[in-house]
């Protein structure tokens, strides 16, 4: 079965600078989806970006951009401009295309400190 | 929009009692999934259903039954809950199997005494 990494269990950042994220994950299949997945303290799951594997170009959602590396089987999510309302659990997950067993990350916990 | 709504969102059970947790989904969504997160292990596919009629188990099923009514409900059984079911649930639905994105509920505090 497939695996996700998140190796950093919390991080912080200052307000308005930029942070990075790490998740690398195992598989030795070629078609699935990446993504990470915001948390905030209400609990609530939000998409924050995606990433189709099939796809070389980085995927971006405003300040948030990802580092797909394939062959490293890595997949960085990169903050910029952090804002406080960015503090949250981060969880990167895994999907193949015709599979519903998506797997997560154990998640890194975000602050951005004023 | 509601999208995702789970019942009832904190519970407290005694061992041995059972309870069932509610989810429904007002986006016209095929697959529908239950999930538990518990700290430092992310979140852990317990069921799912990949459309109406089916029901398939994922990585932590044990103790667990599912129910999927409907095409917008899909309801988590626990017969005899234990301790080590103190957890949070989520529920999420997905379009379908190409698609890929999760959307979930707003996730249901259980504590088992």
């Amino acid at each position: 079965a497939q695996t996700v990494t998140q190796s950093q269990p919390e991080m912080s950042v200052q307000e308005a600078e930029t942070v990075t994220l790490s998740c690398t994950y195992d598989t030795s299949e070629n078609n699935y989806y990446l993504f990470w997945y915001k948390q905030p303290p209400s609990r609530q799951m939000i998409l924050v970006i995606r990433q189709e594997a099939y796809k070389q170009q980085n995927a971006t959602e405003n300040r948030f951009s990802v580092n797909f590396q394939k062959a490293a089987k890595s997949f960085s999510l990169k903050i910029s401009d952090s804002q406080l309302g960015d503090t949250a659990m981060y969880f990167c997950a895994f999907s193949f295309y015709n599979n519903n067993d998506m797997r997560f990350g154990a998640g890194t916990r975000l602050t951005v400190k004023p | 929009n509601a999208g995702v709504t789970q019942t009832p969102k904190f519970q407290v059970l005694k061992t041995g009692q059972s309870m069932t947790l509610q989810c429904a989904q007002d986006m016209n969504h095929n697959s529908m999934y239950w999930y538990r997160q518990d700290p430092g292990m992310g979140l852990r596919l317990i069921y799912y259903s990949a459309s109406e009629g089916t029901t398939d188990k994922g990585e932590v099923p044990n103790g667990y039954n599912v129910s999927r009514l409907n095409k917008r409900e899909f309801s988590l059984r626990l017969e005899s809950a234990a301790p080590s079911q103190t957890s949070v649930y989520f529920c999420a639905s997905s379009a379908g199997l190409n698609t890929g994105e999760l959307f979930f509920g707003e996730g249901s505090r259980l504590t088992v005494l």
